[in-house]
């Protein structure tokens, strides 16, 4: 079946400007992560997002990031008014139902700001 | 958080065995072990899960001893394929929060 999709898959920005990455996790997944990965590092925690339950946002690194999930199913992770630090792959995954159940991971957003 | 630890990185030549060893000193109870791989340019990927003794499958084995402190992840045969860098994460299923942190990880590098 289809896994974890993610769009686009790179995005080149100035500073300043607003991003919208999108995530579309494997049908009949209810959770959703969000990660960043910076070059040749882990990855960071950002948001997790399970069933209908408040987002556990504890990762987000500032006001500048949120994410939504609408209708259980496809998510948008926003970054407004993007930093040069903000330059990174952004990893989306979903599994079944608890969060140590398997992760599945799309390929990424490669974020670039100038 | 549960905490992990893991060398840095690892070299290797093919067909030989490869063991890395996570330590997770504060795992709790209700702790699972957990290991990706990923590659370049991929997200990672699902490797092996555990709580105690033994697991294998096509891929691994991992290797759990009983105070669960540490895990040794087993690659047997490895090939230049197996490049990658393979994280440990320690969560509780319950909960699902502490598995959310994958670490730096360990970058194995496979010489022909």
């Amino acid at each position: 079946g289809a896994g974890v999709s993610q769009s686009p898959s790179n995005k080149v920005t100035e500073k300043g400007k607003d991003v919208e990455l999108r995530c579309d996790p494997i049908s009949g997944h209810t959770a959703l992560y969000w990660y960043r990965q910076s070059l040749g590092q882990g990855l960071e925690f950002l948001i997790y997002f399970q069933g209908n339950s408040a987002p556990d946002k504890s990762g987000l690194p500032s006001d500048r990031f949120s994410a939504e999930r609408t209708g259980g199913s496809v998510s948008t992770l926003t970054i407004q008014r993007t930093q040069q630090e903000d330059s990174a792959v952004y990893l989306c995954a979903s599994s079944l139902e608890r969060g140590t159940d398997t992760q599945y991971f799309g390929p990424g957003t490669r974020l670039t700001v100038l | 958080l549960a905490k992990t630890t893991q060398p840095i990185s690892m070299d290797s030549y093919e067909g030989q065995e490869v063991n890395i060893t996570c330590s997770h000193n504060n795992i709790a109870t209700n702790d699972y072990i957990t290991w990706y791989q990923q590659f370049p340019s991929q997200g990672p990927r699902f490797i092996i899960q555990g709580y105690k003794t033994k697991v294998t499958n096509e891929v691994a084995s991992l290797f759990i001893p009983a105070d669960r402190k540490s895990s040794t992840l087993s690659l047997p045969r490895v090939s230049l394929s197996d490049t990658a860098v393979y994280y440990c994460l320690v969560g509780d299923r319950q909960t699902g929060r502490r598995a959310l942190t994958f670490g730096s990880g360990t970058r194995l590098q496979v010489q022909p």
